[in-house]
């Protein structure tokens, strides 16, 4: 059972946005604003899309977009295109005890 | 920038392993350094932390006492001892870098070593 609680599936039609919720606790999500958010396409390693609650790193589309909530953080993905599906992982650091924690992951599926 | 990881394979429970990740493209003893796990068909799971110097070290409960972070500042590479293996272990194994200034995401991930523990 994964620390951070995701949805484990979502999808929306090509153009229309979508929103990934990742649920913590006040000694990760809630304490920390290092939350990141990561895509997976299968057989390949993971690629940081949202880092510090809300920064894209260079060559992020601004389509991606995050935010955070007490011990939720959440994912925006605005117009959806095919290359988009894929798995979304959600991480947090939960201090010198647990360090870093991970989400169970969403699939996000373009219909 | 590129890490690559190697060492993977098939090994019998009880049985050790060493990973390496070899760093090319950045100065890699100004980084930190992890190691994070996918097992087959699920998430991701952070494994160990060893800082840029490797003073500081940190594991999760999960592979505590039986994993051993390192690295090779000379060399430019990381290395993740396994022993005692279990079944549970199996996993594709990923090294991932920690950004400058400050080690807030995982910014570089290696592709990773697939280790299989099963008799």
């Amino acid at each position: 059972q994964s620390a951070l609680t995701q949805p484990p599936s979502a999808s929306g039609s090509p153009g229309q946005s979508v929103t990934f919720s990742c649920t913590g606790t006040s000694s990760d999500v809630g304490r920390y604003n290092h939350v990141s958010w990561y895509q997976q396409y299968p057989g390949k390693a993971p690629k940081v899309m949202i880092y510090e609650v809300s920064k894209r790193p260079s060559g992020v589309p601004d389509r991606f977009s995050g935010s955070k909530s007490g011990n939720t953080a959440s994912l925006t993905v605005s117009g959806l295109q095919a290359e988009d599906e894929a798995n979304y992982y959600c991480c947090s650091y939960a201090g010198s005890n647990n360090f870093w924690v991970f989400g169970g992951g969403t699939k996000l599926t373009v219909l | 920038v590129q890490l690559v990881e190697s060492g993977g394979g098939l090994v019998q429970p009880g049985g050790s392993l060493r990973l390496s990740c070899a760093a090319s493209g950045f100065t890699f003893s100004n980084y930190e350094m992890n190691w994070v796990r996918q097992a087959p068909g699920k998430g991701l799971e952070w494994v160990s932390y060893i800082s840029s110097s490797g003073s500081a070290i940190f594991y999760a409960d999960s592979v505590r006492g039986r994993f051993t972070i390192s690295r090779d500042n000379a060399k430019n590479s990381l290395y993740l001892q396994m022993n005692s293996l279990r079944a549970e272990d199996t996993a594709v194994y990923y090294c991932a870098r920690e950004p400058l200034p400050v080690g807030n995401t995982f910014d570089v991930w290696g592709q990773g070593t697939m280790v299989t523990v099963s008799s």
